[in-house]
């Protein structure tokens, strides 16, 4: 499996202020996503990031809100942007690597996280 | 979209006993996985099911794939202190190709 970092791995910001999520793996990957875990809750899918293309963002989730970048096979970057204190979660990078055995869709690999507390 | 009931949500017991959690859903799956989450970290595969009735068993965790594939258990025999940590279920496919819905968690707690 893939190894994968984030930075800042916490932070404490204020409303109104951006923070951008940087997600690092140690190989080439097809397809990146980005997750929010609210506090006490599971992982809700923000949006996948292909290289090459632009992100596609679930429902509730806007580019506008969750800037994403995703400049080459390593690498991605999730942005909050004007956060507000219901921003605060934490946020997870995942990354494919084959497909399940079942031939449906791509196994998942989970970055630490990024802990975000807006204040 | 899709979603996952999963229960209970959280379980204290002591060391040496055993767990069972389960999820539930209204569309079928194709994938069912199991994850567990310590803190500060994020969610870790542990066992992945791909056909309906599957049983696969990793260690001290069994975990079943329904019939119905609309839902899976994960049992923990003998629990030992490192259980301790938050276990999501996962489903992939159905009308979400390709991507992953969760559970709502199940907290574990060990007593020594």
């Amino acid at each position: 499996s893939a190894v994968i970092s984030q930075k800042p791995s916490r932070d404490i910001c204020q409303r109104g202020t951006s923070l951008t999520i940087q997600c690092q793996v140690d190989s080439q990957v097809t397809m990146m996503f980005w997750y929010r875990q609210q506090p006490g809750q599971s992982l809700t899918l923000i949006a996948t990031a292909n290289q090459g293309s632009e992100a596609t963002y679930e429902s509730g989730f806007v580019i506008d809100k969750f800037p994403i970048s995703r400049p080459n096979l390593t690498f991605s970057t999730l942005t909050v942007s004007n956060m507000s204190p219901e921003d605060s979660s934490i946020y997870l990078c995942s990354v494919s690597g084959g497909r399940w055995a079942s031939g449906s869709g791509y196994e998942q690999y989970f970055g630490p996280g990024t802990r975000l507390t807006v204040t | 979209g899709q979603q996952l009931n999963q229960s209970p949500q959280s379980m204290f017991i002591q060391e040496g006993e055993d767990v069972s959690m389960n999820c539930t859903s209204s569309s079928i799956f194709n994938t069912w996985l199991w994850y567990k989450q310590d803190p500060g970290e994020g969610p870790v595969l542990l066992i992945a099911l791909y056909k309906a009735g599957e049983l696969t068993s990793n260690g001290r965790l069994t975990a079943q794939f329904g019939i119905t594939r609309k839902d899976s258990f994960l049992n923990i025999s003998a629990s030992i202190p490192s259980d301790v940590g938050i276990y999501f279920c996962a489903g992939e496919g159905g009308t979400s190709y390709g991507k992953l819905t969760f559970g709502q968690g199940t907290i574990l707690t060990v007593h020594p």
